[in-house]
C-alpha cells in the first residue's frame, strides 16, 4: 500500500516547455488534489476532483490543467511553463465521509528558468 | 476577505515544555478544523481533526481547541520532544465548498534539547 505517488521528484524546465506531473493513488479515495507550495504562502489549491469524471478550480488554477484519468490517478499539465510557476507541488487524496482527511503525496519541486 | 492566519514566526522552545501553536480565521463558518504536520522534503501528514461542536480534542500528546466565538484553534503538545521538530499547519473544512480545505501558512516549531 504505497499511498500517494507523484512522478516527476524534480524537474526543471525553461520558460515556454510544457510538462505533466502525475499522481496516483491505491486507498480508493474519490477525491483528489493538486496543491502548491510557495514560501510564506502555504498550500494553495489548483485544481481538484471531487469524483472520477469531474474536476473544478481551486483558489489558482490559471496556467494549468488537469486530467482525472480513471479513480487512481489525477494530473496536472503545465501547457507552457513561466518562471512563477516555480514551486512545490504536492497531490493530495481524501475518501468518502465527511471528514474529508487529506493523505498527501511527497511532493514535485518544479524549477522554471 | 477570508483568512487563516497561524503565527507567523518561528516557535523555539526547550525540550520538556508544552508548545502552543495558534490558528486564527476571518469570515469562515468551518465545519471541521484539522493540524497537519509537514517535515523538511515531505507531504503534510494529518494529525487531528477536531469538529465544530467539539470543544477539545486529544490524541497522546496532542491537544487541540476550537471556540468557534473567537474563530480559533489552539494546538499543543506537552512535554515537547526535538523530533516534535516540524512545520505545523492548520485547514479548514468549510462547509458546502466541496470538502476543500482551506490550509494557513503554517507555524515552524523548534525543540532544543
Amino acid at each position: 500500500n504505497a499511498g500517494v505517488t507523484q512522478t516527476p521528484k524534480f524537474q526543471v524546465l525553461k520558460t515556454g516547455q510544457s510538462m505533466t506531473l502525475q499522481c496516483a493513488q491505491d486507498m480508493n479515495h474519490n477525491s483528489m488534489y493538486w496543491y502548491r507550495q510557495d514560501p510564506g504562502m502555504g498550500l494553495r489549491l489548483i485544481y481538484y476532483s471531487a469524483s472520477e469524471g469531474t474536476t473544478d478550480k481551486g483558489e489558482v488554477p490559471n496556467g494549468y490543467n488537469v486530467s482525472r484519468l480513471n479513480k487512481r490517478e489525477f494530473s496536472l499539465r503545465l501547457e507552457s511553463a513561466a518562471p512563477s510557476q516555480t514551486s512545490v507541488y504536492f497531490c493530495a487524496s481524501a475518501g468518502v465521509g465527511g471528514k474529508k482527511t487529506q493523505y498527501f503525496g511527497p511532493g514535485t519541486r518544479l524549477l522554471v528558468l | 476577505s477570508q483568512k487563516i492566519e497561524q503565527n507567523s514566526e518561528a516557535l523555539n522552545i526547550q525540550e520538556g515544555k508544552t508548545a502552543t501553536l495558534t490558528c486564527n480565521y476571518t469570515n469562515y463558518s468551518p465545519a471541521y478544523l484539522q493540524w497537519y504536520r509537514q517535515d523538511p522534503g515531505r507531504g503534510p501528514v494529518f494529525l487531528l481533526l477536531i469538529r465544530e461542536n467539539e470543544k477539545e480534542k486529544r490524541k497522546e500528546r496532542l491537544k487541540v481547541t476550537f471556540d468557534t466565538t473567537l474563530k480559533q484553534s489552539l494546538f499543543h503538545i506537552t512535554a515537547s520532544q526535538p523530533a516534535d521538530s516540524a512545520t505545523y499547519l492548520c485547514a479548514l473544512d468549510i462547509y458546502n465548498q466541496g470538502g476543500k480545505l482551506i490550509f494557513g501558512q503554517g507555524t515552524e516549531l523548534s525543540v532544543k534539547p
